[in-house]
């Protein structure tokens, strides 16, 4: 995953549009990769994941795409909604079976 | 989906004292857990696997007199601050590995919030 930093990147989105979310993993080996969305002082909920055999999984309203060879993730979010405001970590799931997070990525929803 | 509970969900203490965080996986047993700690705006850290009926395994740098961690059964583990102090203030985040599909994935608590005095 990304290191750790003490300052979150931010992504500001009008309400209506489309979100895109990236995060680049460390780990070529990795199998499986999980989004989960953060909100404000509770715990990370799972939003979608992706087995490493496949480059694109949908669900609702969001997808997610996998680039092994550049070893990147991204989450699309559509009509990005105020709810939709949160916290975004991806996680790889690394060789040992354990979880690695990324960095984070704000998502900040303008109405 | 499966469910992980935290409790409490926000605890405040003196310094000195010890606090025991519970998670418990709802409607599924889970063999492993997992205890993270999270400071503001920062990612979750690892800080110990814990497997039901054997020693936990901790991070390098996670004092394990210090963060004792019991995981009793197969819906229960809990984690001690043993000694709390100010600097262990932080949030604490459980999970638990449940079968999503074809794969085991990981469901997260709500978290606790410590406050040490």
């Amino acid at each position: 995953g990304e290191s750790v930093g003490l300052h979150l990147p931010t992504l500001s989105v009008q309400e209506g549009d489309n979100s895109i979310i990236n995060c680049a993993y460390s780990n070529s080996a990795s199998d499986y990769f999980i989004w989960y969305k953060q909100e404000s002082g509770k715990g990370p909920q799972f939003i979608i994941d992706i087995r490493s055999n496949m480059d694109k999984r949908q669900g609702q309203r969001v997808t997610v795409l996998l680039n092994k060879t550049v070893k990147h993730l991204s989450l699309q979010i559509a009509a990005t909604q105020p709810g939709d405001s949160a916290v975004y970590f991806c996680a790889e799931n690394m060789p040992s079976n354990m979880l690695t997070f990324g960095g984070g990525t704000r998502l900040m929803v303008k109405p | 989906g499966a469910v992980v509970s935290q409790h409490p969900s926000r605890v405040i203490c003196k310094s000195g004292t010890s606090v025991k965080i519970e998670c418990r996986s709802l409607d599924f047993q889970a063999t492993t857990m997992f205890w993270y700690r999270q400071f503001p705006k920062q990612s979750l850290m690892l800080m110990a696997t814990s497997n039901e009926g054997s020693k936990a395994t901790y991070e390098q740098g996670v004092e394990k007199d210090k963060f004792l961690i019991n995981h009793a059964s197969l819906t229960l583990s809990t984690l001690t601050v043993t000694s709390a102090h100010p600097e262990d203030s932080s949030f604490y985040i459980c999970s638990a590995r449940a079968i999503q599909g074809a794969q085991e994935t990981q469901y997260f608590g709500p978290g606790t919030r410590l406050l040490v005095l």
